[in-house]
C-alpha cells in the first residue's frame, strides 16, 4: 500500500514557465487536496477535490488549476510560474465524511521558480 | 473551524513526558480536537484525535478539559525522533473541506 505519492521529488523552474505536479492515492478515498508550506509557515489550502469531477478552491488558489478525471489521481498545475511559488507542495487525502478527518499526506514536492 | 493557540515553541528532556498545550476557547459541541505533527522535510502526520474523553493510542495521549476549551499532547516518553512541529487543529468530524492548519508548536527534544 503506497498511500499518497507525489512526483518530481524536487523541480527548478524559470519564471513563466508551467508544469504539473502529480500526485496519486491507492486507498480509494474521495477527498484530495493541494497544500503548500512556505519557510516556517504553517500549510495553507490551494485546492481541493471532494471526488471525482468535482474541484473547489483553498485559501491561495491563484495561480493553480486542478483537475479530478479519476479517483486516484489530483494533478496541481502551475500555470505561468512566479518566484513566488518557491514552496513546499504536499498532497493529501482522505476517507468520505462518515469516515472522520484522517488526513494521510505525501512526502512532498520542492519547487524552486527562479 | 474553531481558532486555535499554541506556543510557537517547546523544549524536553530525552526520555522525559512532552505535554504540548492547546487552546481552542471557541470550540463548538460537534468539534474534534486533532493532533498532527510534521518532521522536519516531510508531509504532516496524523497522531490522535478525541472529542470530549480522553483518548490514548501507541502514539500519544490526549487530555481535553471538562469545558472543551483547551486540551494536552502527551508524548509520554520523548525520543529524538520526536522533534517536530505539532498542529493542534479543530474540526467537525463531517466537514466537507479540508483542515486549515496554523503555525504550530516547534518541540524540540534534547539528549
Amino acid at each position: 500500500n503506497a498511500g499518497v505519492t507525489q512526483t518530481p521529488k524536487f523541480q527548478v523552474l524559470k519564471t513563466g514557465q508551467s508544469m504539473t505536479l502529480q500526485c496519486a492515492q491507492d486507498m480509494n478515498h474521495e477527498y484530495m487536496s493541494w497544500y503548500r508550506q512556505d519557510p516556517g509557515m504553517g500549510l495553507r489550502l490551494i485546492h481541493y477535490s471532494v471526488g471525482a469531477g468535482i474541484t473547489d478552491q483553498g485559501e491561495v488558489p491563484n495561480g493553480y488549476n486542478v483537475s479530478r478525471s479519476t479517483t486516484e489521481d489530483f494533478p496541481l498545475r502551475l500555470l505561468s510560474a512566479a518566484p513566488s511559488q518557491t514552496s513546499v507542495y504536499f498532497c493529501a487525502s482522505r476517507a468520505d465524511r462518515r469516515s472522520g478527518n484522517t488526513i494521510y499526506f505525501g512526502e512532498g514536492s520542492w519547487l524552486t521558480v527562479v | 473551524d474553531a481558532k486555535t493557540t499554541q506556543p510557537p515553541s517547546m523544549d524536553c528532556a530525552e526520555g522525559r513526558a512532552a505535554n504540548l498545550p492547546c487552546n481552542h476557547s471557541t470550540i463548538s459541541g460537534n468539534e474534534y480536537v486533532y493532533w498532527y505533527r510534521q518532521i522536519h522535510s516531510q508531509g504532516p502526520q496524523y497522531i490522535i484525535h478525541g472529542l470530549k474523553n480522553n483518548e490514548t493510542n501507541e502514539m500519544a495521549s490526549l487530555i481535553i478539559t471538562e469545558d472543551r476549551k483547551s486540551s494536552t499532547l502527551i508524548l509520554p516518553h520523548a525520543t529524538l525522533r520526536d522533534t517536530a512541529v505539532y498542529y493542534c487543529i479543530v474540526r467537525a468530524r463531517n466537514a466537507g473541506n479540508m483542515l486549515t492548519f496554523g503555525g504550530g508548536t516547534r518541540l524540540m527534544v534534547k539528549p
